[in-house]
């Protein structure tokens, strides 16, 4: 069974500076996709980023880029020129094509943006 | 306006209680999901209903009982809860079952629930 793990429970940040998240996952497939989602206080999960396993070059959108190695099985996500609006608990998910109807989420990193 | 709207934001029941949760979507989605987050839990999937057919009942307890009338609501209804299913319930719709590529899951902003 696949496993999403986030090692940061919490994490905090100032203003403008850069902060990476990290995300590692089990899994035997091949094919597969990865996202990040953040959870502002409002708590509507909103997708940041996605990165599909057969291409190489890490996805980027604006201040967020990941950090996709394949073979190590981690997915790690960079927030550069942090904002307070960053501040929110953020997600990793793991999605088999095979299995397309289940997301599978991490425990979540609780990232706080001071100014 | 988020595009997926859930009603209430906060219920408190007792355990014997019958209540229900409310999911609309105005995206023109024809799947939907329900699922449950709890404190320093990963989100756990309950139910996906794809063109008003459940298509995935994640080993829920039957307490919890959900409708698809059409492809913009789903409701999720409680009965007899537990203490434990005290969550954070959140409702998600995509173009059609399945969440990848184009077809990203959208997130409404949940309904709090409180089982006393």
């Amino acid at each position: 069974a696949q496993t999403v793990t986030q090692s940061q429970p919490e994490m905090s940040v100032q203003e403008a500076e850069t902060v990476t998240l990290s995300c590692t996952y089990d899994t035997s497939e091949s094919n597969y996709y990865l996202f990040w989602y953040k959870q502002p206080p409002s708590r509507q999960m909103i997708l940041v980023i996605r990165q599909e396993a057969y291409k190489q070059q890490n996805a980027t959108e604006n201040r967020f880029s990941v950090n996709f190695q394949k073979a190590a099985k981690s997915f790690s996500l960079k927030i550069s020129d942090s904002q307070l609006g960053d501040t929110a608990m953020y997600f990793c998910a793991f999605m088999n094509p095979a299995d397309t109807d289940k997301l599978i989420f991490g425990t979540g990193t609780r990232l706080q943006v001071f100014p | 306006e988020t595009g997926v709207t859930q009603t209430p934001r906060h219920l408190v029941m007792g355990m014997t209680n019958k209540k229900s949760l409310k999911c609309e979507q105005h995206l023109g989605h024809n799947a939907m999901y329900w699922y449950k987050q709890s404190a320093k839990k990963p989100l756990e999937l309950m139910f996906v209903y794809n063109f008003k057919e459940q298509t995935e009942n994640n080993s829920v307890p039957s307490r919890f009982s959900p409708e698809c009338p059409n492809s913009s609501h789903l409701f999720l209804h409680l009965h007899t809860l537990q203490p434990e299913d005290s969550a954070l319930y959140l409702c998600a719709s995509s173009q059609e079952r399945g969440g990848a590529g184009a077809n990203v899951l959208t997130f409404g902003a949940g309904s709090r629930l409180t089982v006393l």
